[in-house]
């Protein structure tokens, strides 16, 4: 149980363009949901928390307006990284919350951007 | 400032032995604490989570915790090869299940 699927695993984009990003719990209702960015050998950081049915909430220092996260659903949460450039090419991963202890703080596999 | 801090790394154990991962976290109001496995390239695993002071034990890997002291630790027995990863300490504080991740240590299991 608690499989988080995120989709595409990997995209190029060209610098200027959108890309989206999904995020799908497969088999439990995702009350909240993470996304965190990565950098080469750095930690996780946590970008915005999403709660389905209201906004993001972005933490200090990210752009709401460059990265849209959209949670319509228990299921489902999508961000798009709109003009992107070169340096938000990093891994982006996002993390769905049932709210449970069993079913808490499980991964999506990981989308790597690439900007050129 | 809240932080998690893990010293980086490398450690380096040869195979068999036991893995000692050190984490310490700055804020007293911490209520849950999770261990996460990541291998380069991939997203993060979760290995452990404790909630509670003592130990947690779940096959090879037990979880301890000391709310006291602010640290949490993962202990790997009969470390494999399979082992090396970067191991994340993740703390969450009060409501809303937000995680504060640490920077992670390296583990080289040798043979």
């Amino acid at each position: 149980g608690a499989v988080v699927s995120q989709h595409p695993s990997r995209v190029i984009c060209k610098s200027g363009t959108s890309v989206k990003i999904e995020c799908r719990s497969l088999d439990f209702q995702a009350t909240t949901m993470f996304w965190y960015r990565q950098f080469p050998k750095q930690s996780l950081m946590l970008m915005a928390t999403s709660n389905e049915g209201s906004k993001a909430t972005y933490e200090q220092g990210v752009e709401k307006d460059k990265f849209l996260i959209n949670h319509a659903s228990l299921t489902l949460s999508t961000l798009t990284v709109t003009s992107a450039h070169p340096e938000d090419s990093s891994f982006y991963i996002c993390s769905a919350s049932g709210g449970g202890e069993g079913y808490g703080y499980t991964f999506g596999s990981g989308t790597r951007l690439t900007v050129v | 400032q809240k932080e998690v801090e893990q010293n980086s790394g490398p450690l380096s154990v040869p195979e068999g032995a036991i893995a000692s991962l050190n984490c310490t976290y700055s804020d007293r109001g911490s209520q849950s604490f999770f261990w996460y496995r990541q291998y380069s390239g991939k997203s993060p695993e979760l290995i452990m989570s404790i909630y509670s002071n003592g130990d947690k034990e779940d096959g090879r890997f037990t979880a301890q915790l000391n709310k006291a002291s602010q640290y949490v630790s993962l202990l790997i027995r009969d470390s494999q090869p399979s082992d090396s990863a970067t191991y994340l300490c993740a703390v969450g504080t009060g409501g809303g299940n937000k995680l504060t991740f640490g920077t992670g240590t390296q583990l080289k299991v040798e043979l």
